[in-house]
């Protein structure tokens, strides 16, 4: 079985620049996940999918971040303009059911902005 | 304020011995407590679910206690190997969200 797959796993940006962060879930897992982790820091969460519906963005800084889930499967986060604080690991989960009982996480996109 | 706390100084440990790393949390009221493992480079990968009405699970060389108490979990780890270094997250479920800690990272010498 394939797990969470996430794409590009490195990306290094000048600050004001745009970027984005891809994730396929699990073949049938409905609820999907981005967290931030920044170094020697527990992931954070940021928005969490129920099918293609965001039921918790409320940690989503919505001036610079987007989220989207098209037809409820693979995901898209986007940054612009990145800044400097931006630079950190960006986590991409998936799991069965609303309730996280387990969470199945990807390698994650690692993002420097210069 | 809610907090969860876990070593962030490394614990250093000799093959063979048992490895205890703590959770504390307050503040949360938790249906159970989770373990990750997570090596450099890499996302976390799930150990072990303890539930609020469990005291302890075990799974192979892994042992998770949980004291809604004390409102703290303990993860041992027995025999330890090298191959254990790694940090270990604890994660506590919020209402719908899971709460992760900062980590501890665990060195297993031989």
């Amino acid at each position: 079985e394939a797990g969470v797959v996430q794409s590009p796993r490195y990306k290094i940006i000048e600050k004001k620049q745009p970027v984005a962060f891809w994730c396929n879930p699990i073949s049938g897992h409905n609820t999907l996940y981005w967290y931030l982790q920044n170094l020697g820091q527990g992931p954070e969460l940021l928005i969490r999918y129920e099918n293609e519906e965001a039921v918790d963005d409320s940690q989503l800084p919505k001036d610079r971040f987007s989220a989207e889930r098209l037809k409820g499967v693979d995901s898209t986060l986007k940054i612009q303009p990145a800044e400097l604080g931006d630079s950190a690991v960006y986590l991409c989960a998936s799991s069965l059911g609303r309730s996280p009982q387990k969470l199945f996480f990807g390698e994650g996109s690692r993002l420097t902005v210069l | 304020s809610q907090k969860i706390e876990q070593n962030s100084e490394a614990l250093n440990i000799q093959e063979g011995k048992t490895a205890t790393l703590t959770c504390n949390y307050t503040n949360y009221s938790p249906a159970y407590l989770q373990w990750y493992r997570q090596d450099p480079g890499r996302g976390p990968v799930f150990l072990l679910l303890i539930r609020e009405n469990e005291k302890e699970k075990r799974k192979e060389r892994l042992k998770v206690t949980f004291d809604t108490t004390l409102k703290q979990s303990l993860f041992h780890i027995t025999a330890s190997q090298p191959a254990d270094s790694a940090t270990y997250l604890c994660a506590l479920r919020d209402t719908d969200k899971l709460i992760f800690g900062t980590g501890t990272r665990l060195q297993v010498f031989p």
